[in-house]
């Protein structure tokens, strides 16, 4: 079975405050795709990060930092700094060998000035 | 800028009317389209998978003859929701597969159309 977990569903900090938002998956493929999108009040997704099942590699973007560890399947993103217009649904998504994309139940963040 | 657009963005609809809403590839050909569906505060669920030229693969619970999707070519798929009742009042987004490039598969996602039944 596929899934995406992200047991926090609603997150408040305060702005400057750093904030992690946590991902588990399951998955029985070996070949995968994780990626994590940003939704704002707009509606429309924002791509952040993709991650193949090959790459641990953390990476890092800006205020944006990922870790994936294979090993606890988990792909956990944290923003330092956070900004008010950081504020948003988050989702992290699982891509299967079918092509197709599993999101988990998103995580609202608040950021509060 | 964005590759996969949606029309149109929002609809307010009559219970009982059908509504067509249309997602297309801007600058490439994908032979695959994936809908979802989100209510409000809950996540993107996946309808169905359209393929360009075969009938659409649709999700468990989903039902194939309220929801009509049309691949027509590979440049855009059609969602039709027949008969619309309030229930169906959500958020549709589209997404398009383009094919494999150097850099893999890439997943774009359309803005969404809005729906409302009253």
């Amino acid at each position: 079975a596929q899934k995406v977990t992200q047991a926090q569903t609603e997150i408040s900090v305060v702005e400057k405050e750093d904030v992690t938002l946590d991902c588990v998956y399951e998955t029985r493929d070996t070949t995968y795709y994780l990626f994590w999108y940003k939704q704002p009040p707009s509606g429309e997704l924002v791509f952040l990060i993709r991650r193949n099942s090959f790459d641990e590699q953390n990476e890092i973007s800006g205020r944006y930092s990922w870790n994936f560890q294979k090993s606890t399947s988990s792909f956990n993103f944290t923003i330092t700094a956070s900004q008010v217009v950081d504020s948003a649904v988050y989702f992290c998504a699982l891509r299967t060998s079918y092509d197709k994309v599993i999101f988990g139940p998103g995580t609202s963040l608040s950021v509060i000035p | 800028g964005a590759v996969v657009s949606q029309h149109p963005s929002w609809v307010i609809c009559k219970s009982g009317t059908s509504v067509k809403i249309e997602c297309r590839s801007l600058d490439f050909q994908a032979t695959t389209m994936f809908w979802y569906r989100q209510f409000p505060k809950q996540s993107l669920m996946l309808m169905a998978t359209s393929n360009e030229g075969s009938k659409a693969t649709y999700e468990q619970g989903v039902e194939k003859d309220k929801f009509l999707i049309n691949h027509a070519s590979l440049t855009l798929s059609t969602l039709t929701v027949t008969s619309a009742h309030p229930e169906d009042s959500s958020f549709y987004i589209c997404s398009a597969l383009r094919p494999r490039t150097r850099f893999g598969e890439t997943q774009y996602f359309g803005p969404g159309t809005r729906l409302l039944v009253l």
